[in-house]
């Protein structure tokens, strides 16, 4: 079993419907969490950033942590067709074994 | 404020022959990173710097891959010879210190090609 699972998908959705995407964890030592955009060619960019479990809130994204059942979220609403993109989760664990672990990413199309 | 910059974009060689990658990492960064990402993968730990040393080189391998940060800014990331399956995007990113530590903040990578 992989430390961090996600649906490769692809995703296809229309303009301006709420999307929600997921990757579940094996490792009890991921301490920080996020989730990153990587348009077609670029590298990826850092989109949300958390720590505790709950929600975070920043304009159109949501991301949520479920630690007890080792899942994370992230909802777009009123997605644009910019929005389409890959999307990677990814889980940082701390102290000795510093690094940062990404799930396979999520290819997310919006459709106009 | 310039980003992480990382030549070649793109770099097509035969197998065996070498090919270097290199990298400027945002400044004041101390951090810095390489990364591989294979098509449909996540970006894959190969080595990270703190300053001039190599404080996690597990992932790298060491028989054909090597790395440098001489100066505690510029990288080179080397594979000699590369291999069929070292086609790959090479991605560097670095990190600054205090809160901001954990935020990694990738450039756009090198794309290589072995034929």
């Amino acid at each position: 079993q992989k430390e961090v699972e996600q649906d490769p998908g692809p995703l296809s959705v229309p303009e301006g419907a709420i999307v929600s995407l997921n990757c579940t964890y094996s490792n009890s030592a991921f301490q920080y969490f996020m989730w990153y955009r990587q348009y077609s060619r670029k590298g990826p960019e850092l989109l949300m950033y958390t720590y505790s479990s709950g929600n975070k809130e920043d304009g159109r994204f949501t991301a949520q942590v479920d630690k007890s059942s080792k899942y994370i979220s992230l909802f777009i609403r009123d997605s644009q067709p910019s929005d389409s993109a890959t999307y990677l989760c990814a889980m940082l664990s701390g102290g000795s074994n510093y690094k940062l672990t990404f799930g396979k990413g999520t290819l997310l199309t919006v459709n106009p | 404020e310039a980003g992480v910059v990382q030549s070649p974009r793109y770099k097509i060689i035969e197998k065996k022959q070498p090919v270097a990658f290199w990298c400027n990492p945002i400044s004041g960064h101390n951090t810095l990173y390489w990364y591989r990402q294979n098509l449909g993968q996540g970006p894959e730990l190969l080595i990270r710097y703190e300053n001039e040393e190599a404080v996690d080189d597990s992932q790298l391998p060491k028989d054909r891959f090597s790395a440098e940060r001489l100066k505690g800014v510029d990288s080179t990331l080397k594979i000699q010879p590369a291999e069929l399956g070292d086609s790959a995007v090479y991605l560097c990113a670095s990190s600054g210190a205090g809160p901001s530590y954990n935020e990694q903040f990738f450039g756009p990578g090198t794309r290589l090609t072995v034929l």
